[in-house]
C-alpha cells in the first residue's frame, strides 16, 4: 500500500526561526507532490506543487524539495512568523489518475 | 475568482434523512474529487470523476453516491446518512494530472 508519512506530527518554534517539515513516501514512482496549508476547521490552501521531474519549487519564504530516490520531500519555511501557524499537509499523486494520498500533517505553532 | 464552492458549510441532520452536498468549480477542470477528513485518519478519498459521466470509487465509498452530469458540478449524495458519516468533507478539482488541486472550504456534517 502506498503511504505518506509526515514527522513530526507537531512542532513549536519561536518566531524568526527557519524550519523544515518532512514528508516521506513509500513508492518512488510518484507523478507529483503538493504541499498544502490548513487552518483549524478550514479548507486546504495549496502552497507548492512539485512535478516528479523537478527537484524544488519556491514561493516567497517557502521552498519545497523533492528527492524521489530517497522517497522524501521537505518544506522549508524561512523566518517563520506567528501567521505561519497551521497544519501543513503533504499529498502525493502516484499516477496520472485522480487521487491524492495524504500524509497525516504537521501541526506548526510559531510563538511570538 | 477561480474557486471550488461547496454548500452548505455546516449541516446537522438526522439518521436516514437523504442529503446532498453540492460542489461547483469555475475553472473548467476535468478532475473532481470528494474527500472526508477525520481526526486520526486524515484525508481519505470517497469518489472521484475524471470527466462528465465518468465516476469511480475512492478508498471509502460506502454510503455515498455521486454524479457528474456537467463539468462544473459534482454533488455528493448521502441516501441514508448514519452517525459514522459525521465528518468534514472537501471537494477538490484539478485541470488534469499535471496540475495541482484546488480545494473547497469544506462542509462540516453532523449526523445525529
Amino acid at each position: 500500500k502506498q503511504e505518506v508519512t509526515q514527522i513530526p506530527a507537531a512542532l513549536s518554534v519561536p518566531e524568526g526561526e527557519n524550519l523544515v517539515l518532512n514528508c516521506s513516501f513509500t513508492d518512488s514512482a510518484i507523478y507529483n507532490l503538493q504541499w498544502f496549508r490548513q487552518d483549524p476547521g478550514k479548507g486546504l490552501t495549496s502552497l507548492l506543487l512539485i512535478q516528479s521531474s523537478q527537484r524544488e519549487q519556491t514561493s516567497g519564504r517557502l521552498n519545497a524539495s523533492l528527492d524521489k530516490s530517497s522517497g522524501r520531500s521537505t518544506l522549508y519555511i524561512a523566518a517563520s512568523q506567528p501567521g505561519d501557524s497551521a497544519t501543513y499537509l503533504c499529498a502525493v499523486r502516484y499516477n496520472a489518475g485522480n487521487m491524492l494520498t495524504f500524509g497525516g500533517g504537521t501541526r506548526l505553532m510559531v510563538k511570538p | 475568482e477561480a474557486q471550488v464552492t461547496q454548500n452548505p458549510r455546516y449541516l446537522i441532520t438526522v439518521t436516514g434523512k437523504k442529503l446532498t452536498v453540492t460542489c461547483s468549480q469555475n475553472m473548467n477542470h476535468e478532475y473532481m474529487s470528494w474527500y472526508r477528513q477525520d481526526p486520526g485518519l486524515g484525508l481519505r478519498q470517497i469518489y472521484y470523476s475524471m470527466n462528465v459521466e465518468v465516476t469511480d470509487k475512492g478508498d471509502v465509498p460506502e454510503g455515498y453516491k455521486v454524479s457528474r452530469k456537467e463539468k462544473r458540478n459534482f454533488p455528493l449524495i448521502l441516501e441514508s446518512p448514519s452517525p459514522n458519516q459525521t465528518s468534514l468533507y472537501f471537494c477538490a478539482s484539478s485541470l488534469n494530472s499535471l496540475y495541482g488541486y484546488t480545494f473547497g472550504s469544506g462542509t462540516r456534517l453532523t449526523v445525529v
